[in-house]
């Protein structure tokens, strides 16, 4: 079965550390895949997604990731956290054949100290 | 509107009521989904409809669950006989065409807080 996970319920980090998060995925074919970042009482909003091609993915607030076909992950990245990167991270998935259905993880809740 | 809309924001219904959970999409989306998000879990697919074509309904978790759409508006999520593992945030989304796996974004509402009591 297709499947998301994230292994890291709850992260806690310090400010102007650097914040790596883990997202493996499981599909039949190498799949679409998507980070999402939900702030408390906000909506979700897409952080980067990665389709074909380069396997390093840039993204909107400093965040990249990593697409790894050996180790079928898609860890998400950040080089120094801000205080505001405090919310819940989703990574999801699609497949190809199948776009209209995302797959989520269960979220990482990133906490940061000041 | 400017985003995907949702009502009510909240609910809260009794054990065995029937609920109706509303979600209006980005004008000219012809993509929208349905998703469940239970307290301290991801989110689970429910249903997603794409245009005029049958709809996806491999997500709903019993029959007391149905969603109904007319052309490219308004969405409606039925639950009857509501149960207590019912409660959770109900999100809608919406996309220009095609699904997430375009290269156009999913747009998500904030999302109806149901409690069953």
């Amino acid at each position: 079965a297709q499947s998301v996970t994230q292994p890291d319920i709850h992260i806690t980090v310090s400010e102007g550390a650097s914040l790596e998060l883990r997202c493996n995925y499981s599909y039949g074919a190498t799949p679409y895949l998507f980070w999402y970042v939900q702030s408390p009482g906000q909506g979700l909003q897409l952080l980067l997604k990665y389709f074909s091609g380069d396997t390093l993915v840039q993204g909107i607030k400093g965040f990249e990731a990593e697409f790894k076909r050996s180790q079928s992950s898609f860890n998400l990245r950040k080089p120094s956290v801000h205080w505001s990167d405090a919310a819940e991270y989703f990574c999801a998935g699609a497949d190809p054949g199948n776009t209209g259905k995302l797959i989520f993880g269960q979220g990482t809740t990133l906490q940061v100290k000041p | 509107g400017a985003g995907v809309s949702q009502s009510p924001s909240n609910k809260v219904t009794e054990k065995g009521k029937d609920v109706e959970l509303r979600c209006d999409p980005i004008s000219g989306h012809t993509a929208l989904y349905w998703y469940r998000q239970r307290l301290g879990q991801g989110l689970e697919f429910l249903i997603y409809f794409q245009g005029n074509s049958a709809p996806d309904k491999s997500g709903l978790p019993s029959d007391r669950f149905s969603a109904e759409r007319t052309g490219e508006s308004v969405s409606t999520l039925t639950i009857q006989r509501t149960q207590q593992e019912d409660s959770a945030v109900y999100l809608c989304a919406s996309s220009p065409r095609g699904g997430p796996a375009t290269n156009e974004k999913l747009f998500f509402g904030s999302g109806t807080q149901l409690s069953v009591l």
